[in-house]
C-alpha cells in the first residue's frame, strides 16, 4: 500500500543552524514526490516537488530536497535555518487515480526555531 | 490574488446539526479536493472533483457529501454533525494536468460538541 513516513513529530533547531527533515515513502512507481509547508493558521505551501530528473530539487525559501530511489527517501534540507522558517512541514507522494492529482500526506514535522 | 477561498473560518456545531463549508477558486482549475486535518494524522482525502459535475469519493468520505455545479465552486456538506468530525477543513485546487500541486485555501475549523 502506498504511504508517506515521517519519523520526526517535533524537530527544535537553533537559528542559524541546519536543518534536515526526513520523508521514506512506499509507492509502486517512480513517484512525484512534494514537501508543503503550513505556517500557522495558514493553508498549505508548496516547497519543492520531484517528478525525474536531477534528484537533488531546490525550493522556495532556501529548501532544497534530495530523492534516493534506494532508500525510498525525499528529506528536505536547509542549510541554515531562519525564525520565520517555524512552521509545520508535509512531505506527501503521488499522484493517484489515474492523474487526479490525489496526493497522500505524511503526518507532518513541526519545526521549532531557537533564537 | 484571491486563489482558494474557504467560508466560515471558524463554526461550532451541536451533534446532529447541519452545516455546509464553502470553497471557491478564481484559478480556473478543473480539480477541487477537500481535505482534513486531524493532529498527528497529516490530511486525508475527503472528496475530489475533476470538473463541474464530477465528483467521487477519497480515503474518508462517511458523513460528508459534495457537489460541483461550477467549475469554481464546491461546497462540502455535513448533515448530522458528529464529534468525530471536529477537524480542520482543508479545500484546494489544481491544474488537469498531473502537475500534482495543489492550492490551498487557509482551512476551515470545525468543533462539533
Amino acid at each position: 500500500a502506498q504511504s508517506v513516513t515521517q519519523p520526526d513529530i517535533h524537530i527544535t533547531v537553533s537559528e542559524g543552524a541546519s536543518l534536515e527533515l526526513r520523508c521514506n515513502y512506499s509507492y509502486g512507481a517512480t513517484p512525484y514526490l512534494f514537501w508543503y509547508v503550513q505556517s500557522p493558521g495558514q493553508g498549505l505551501q508548496l516547497l519543492l516537488k520531484y517528478f525525474s530528473g536531477d534528484t537533488l530539487v531546490q525550493g522556495i525559501k532556501g529548501f532544497e530536497a534530495e530523492f534516493k530511489r534506494s532508500q525510498s527517501s525525499f528529506n528536505l534540507r536547509k542549510p541554515s535555518v531562519h525564525w520565520s522558517d517555524a512552521a509545520e512541514y508535509f512531505c506527501a507522494v503521488g499522484p493517484f487515480g489515474g492523474g487526479y492529482n490525489k496526493l497522500i500526506f505524511g503526518a507532518g514535522t513541526r519545526l521549532a526555531v531557537h533564537p | 490574488n484571491a486563489g482558494v477561498t474557504q467560508t466560515p473560518k471558524f463554526r461550532i456545531l451541536k451533534i446532529g446539526q447541519s452545516m455546509t463549508l464553502q470553497c471557491a477558486q478564481d484559478m480556473n482549475h478543473n480539480y477541487m479536493y477537500w481535505y482534513r486535518q486531524d493532529p498527528g494524522m497529516g490530511l486525508k482525502l475527503i472528496y475530489y472533483s475533476v470538473g463541474a459535475g464530477i465528483t467521487d469519493k477519497g480515503e474518508v468520505p462517511n458523513g460528508y457529501n459534495v457537489s460541483r455545479s461550477t467549475t469554481e465552486d464546491f461546497p462540502l456538506r455535513l448533515e448530522l454533525a458528529a464529534p468525530s468530525q471536529t477537524s480542520v477543513y482543508f479545500c484546494a485546487s489544481s491544474y488537469s494536468t498531473s502537475s500534482g500541486e495543489l492550492f490551498f485555501g487557509e482551512g476551515s475549523r470545525l468543533t462539533v460538541l
